[in-house]
């Protein structure tokens, strides 16, 4: 079964515009991790922001900010006010509790137009 | 402050032959971890180094082995290769602990094409 699933493929949005990327995800441990990437098409993988499962307010970091909704099992990440540069793949990664391995989402692909 | 390193940036092999990749964690980070990347797809977890051994260790074959060095550089050794092998290969650093608030930091990656 999928544990993360991002169910936009792909999305254009306008230059200053808001954008919502979405991300559920399936565990049963109570103490997990939930990360958000951005990979450009050079290929390196940018950590942007981390949500813990026991935090009480949602993470903000910049521009980015998520929208964690803990019994709809929802991660979804904010970008606010959005530039031409962050155009990009976005994925969206768990990590349990007691385990080393980070499990990804199949990944958004954003476009910014000017 | 250096962050993660790997080489080569691309590699061209062909099927049968063997392969190693080689990466330096970010400066402070004492864990590695590999992810294969197949184009179009979110890393799949390879394994994970911490004091010169493997920690966990995601579904792959034997063909994919590791190493962790004393100053905890690692390699990524695959031997056999076959053409769905063609992959970016990302490593990644970070702190060792179980907690899961760790991020992980990636380097660039290493792009391996099979012919």
């Amino acid at each position: 079964a999928q544990k993360i699933t991002q169910t936009q493929p792909g999305m254009f949005v306008q230059e200053k515009e808001a954008v919502t990327l979405d991300c559920t995800y399936d565990t049963s441990d109570p103490s997990y991790g939930l990360f958000w990437y951005k990979q450009p098409s050079s290929g390196e993988m940018i950590f942007l922001i981390y949500q813990g499962s026991y935090d009480q307010q949602n993470a903000t970091e910049g521009r980015y900010s998520l929208n964690f909704q803990k019994a709809r099992k929802s991660a979804n990440l904010v970008i606010s006010a959005s530039q031409l540069g962050d155009s990009a793949m976005y994925f969206c990664a768990m990590r349990e509790r007691g385990s080393y391995q980070l499990i990804w989402g199949a990944g958004t692909k954003l476009i910014i137009k000017p | 402050d250096a962050g993660v390193t790997q080489s080569p940036t691309h590699l061209i092999k062909t099927r049968g032959q063997q392969v190693t990749l080689r990466c330096s964690p970010k400066s402070g980070h004492d864990t590695v971890s590999w992810y294969q990347q197949a184009l179009g797809q979110g890393p799949q977890f390879i394994f994970q180094y911490y004091e010169e051994e493997e920690r966990q260790r995601g579904n792959f074959p034997d063909r994919f082995s590791g190493h962790q060095f004393p100053n905890y550089s690692s390699e990524l050794n695959v031997n056999a290769l076959l053409l769905g092998d063609s992959a970016l290969y990302l490593c990644a650093s970070s702190l060792y602990g179980r907690d899961s608030n760790q991020p992980q930091h990636f380097g660039d990656g290493t792009r391996l094409s099979i012919l």
